[in-house]
């Protein structure tokens, strides 16, 4: 079965960083792009970043671009997302999801999500 | 950037209900795009996929089309499970984005 396991949220002061991390398994890791979707409290959601599955290639929402960083480890199976200068509208339920096709670098819908990590961004 | 509009933004259905979600791109986004089921507390369940692809173990009853700019996912006859808030999500060019939700309820 496809898990996806994030971790690293919790409480970080405006201006702040975190990183979050997702461990995956029951597939094959280093043949699907991995993203990350946001949810802040009572909202939609929102695309924040994308990482190919093989070649390196990052793409970002404007929201987070310069601020955010997404890195894998396809050797241990893990998707992170490096957060810096947190404000208090990135205070979020942030999932981590896995693309949809295999093999291609980066498809674009997302059959698989985590549970998800909680961060809130307050002084 | 490509904006997502979905229509309408609550649905008030009953049991045995034909219900039709439709989603507006900004632009043409060809058949590039996503439907998600959400129920709360819970993380997005996949359901559709190029706009008219039944994603595998979801129930025959939802069924997605549409192509440019226009797209509706419809389901033939709600059932207690379907409760929940649906998204569109287009994947046509950077950043992709997330219609506002529809929240299905009684």
């Amino acid at each position: 079965d496809v898990r996806l396991l994030e971790s690293g949220g919790g409480l970080v002061q405006p201006g702040g960083s975190l990183r979050l991390s997702c461990a995956a398994s029951g597939f094959t890791f280093n043949r699907h792009a991995m993203g990350w979707v946001r949810q802040a409290p009572g909202k939609g959601l929102e695309w924040v970043s994308v990482i190919g599955a093989y070649d390196g290639s990052t793409y970002y929402a404007d929201a987070v671009k310069g601020r955010f960083t997404i890195s894998r480890d396809n050797s241990n199976n893990m998707l992170y997302l490096q957060m810096y200068s947190l404000r208090a509208e990135d205070a979020a339920v942030y999932y981590c999801a896995k693309d949809g096709v295999w093999g291609a670098t980066i498809f674009g819908y997302f059959d698989y999500w985590g549970q998800g990590t909680v961060v809130t961004v307050s002084s | 950037d490509i904006q997502m509009t979905q229509s309408p933004s609550t649905l008030s259905a009953s049991v045995g209900d034909r219900v039709t979600i439709t989603c507006r791109a900004s632009q043409s986004i060809s058949s590039w795009l996503a439907w998600y089921q959400q129920k709360p507390g819970k993380a997005p369940k996949l359901l559709m996929y190029k706009a008219s692809s039944l994603e595998s173990g979801v129930p025959s009853r939802f069924s997605g089309s549409g192509s440019g700019t226009e797209f509706t996912l419809t389901i033939s006859s709600l059932q207690p499970d379907d409760f929940a808030t649906y998204y569109c999500q287009h994947y046509n060019s950077y950043p992709w984005t997330f219609g506002q939700g529809t929240k299905v309820e009684i």
